[in-house]
């Protein structure tokens, strides 16, 4: 069974610093990776899809990056701000069951002003 | 409007009673789920559907039901809750692409408490 780990499962930083969130899993056969941002109480929103054959997808200060044989997957926040403060999850999607997501249980970052 | 809507966001209830969660889409997927988030535990999956004809269980399905009315449609039943059904609720849906499912997007979530 696919186990998802996220480390650390609480950061807090300053405003301004560069940060990055890890993301690791057992099992390598894996069809795509997806970060998540999820504010509390809320659902979650779609940051990031990285397909099994790419290395790294960026969006604006984020950069998700994929070693599959590994088995990890970061996420680096550039110049954090205080909006950014929310949990952040990654999950991965295996083709052996069904294409459902795995998630891993989140990395709850608070960025300080 | 929301792309993914679900009904009810919150909702108290007695042990023992029926419960229905629903679950509209206006993304057009073909694919749709249900994942529930407990403290510590994460999100699980519930039920997967792939298109109205295609049901599937997921991690956790004992105790819920689910039916697809229509493709934008996806309801989770609850026949005789039970306090530890006690969870944040969330449908989500993705299209399929050549049989790997793409990007997952989440409604905003049904808080349900069981008394």
């Amino acid at each position: 069974k696919q186990e998802v780990t996220q480390i650390p499962a609480a950061l807090s930083v300053p405003e301004g610093e560069n940060l990055v969130l890890n993301c690791s899993f057992t099992d390598s056969a894996i069809y795509n990776l997806q970060w998540f941002r999820q504010d509390p109480g809320k659902g979650l929103t779609s940051l990031l899809l990285i397909q099994s054959s790419q290395r790294e997808q960026t969006s604006g200060r984020l950069n998700a990056s994929l070693d599959k044989s590994s088995g990890r997957s970061t996420l680096y926040i550039a110049a954090s701000q205080p909006g950014d403060s929310a949990t952040y999850l990654c999950a991965v999607r295996q083709g052996n069951s069904g294409y459902a997501l795995n998630f891993g249980k989140g990395t709850s970052l608070l960025v300080t002003p | 409007d929301a792309d993914v809507t679900q009904t009810p966001r919150n909702r108290i209830t007695k042990t023992g009673k029926r419960i229905m969660l629903e679950c509209s889409q206006t993304k057009g997927h073909d694919r749709m789920y249900w994942y529930r988030q407990d403290p510590g535990l994460g999100l699980r999956l519930i039920y997967y559907s792939f298109d109205v004809k295609d049901i599937n269980k997921g991690e956790i399905s004992d105790g819920y039901s689910v039916s697809r009315q229509a493709q934008a449609k996806f309801s989770l039943s609850l026949e005789s809750a039970i306090p530890n059904q006690t969870a944040l609720y969330f449908c989500a849906t993705s299209v399929g692409l050549a049989g790997v499912a793409g990007e997952l997007f989440f409604g905003e979530g049904s808080r349900l408490t069981v008394l």
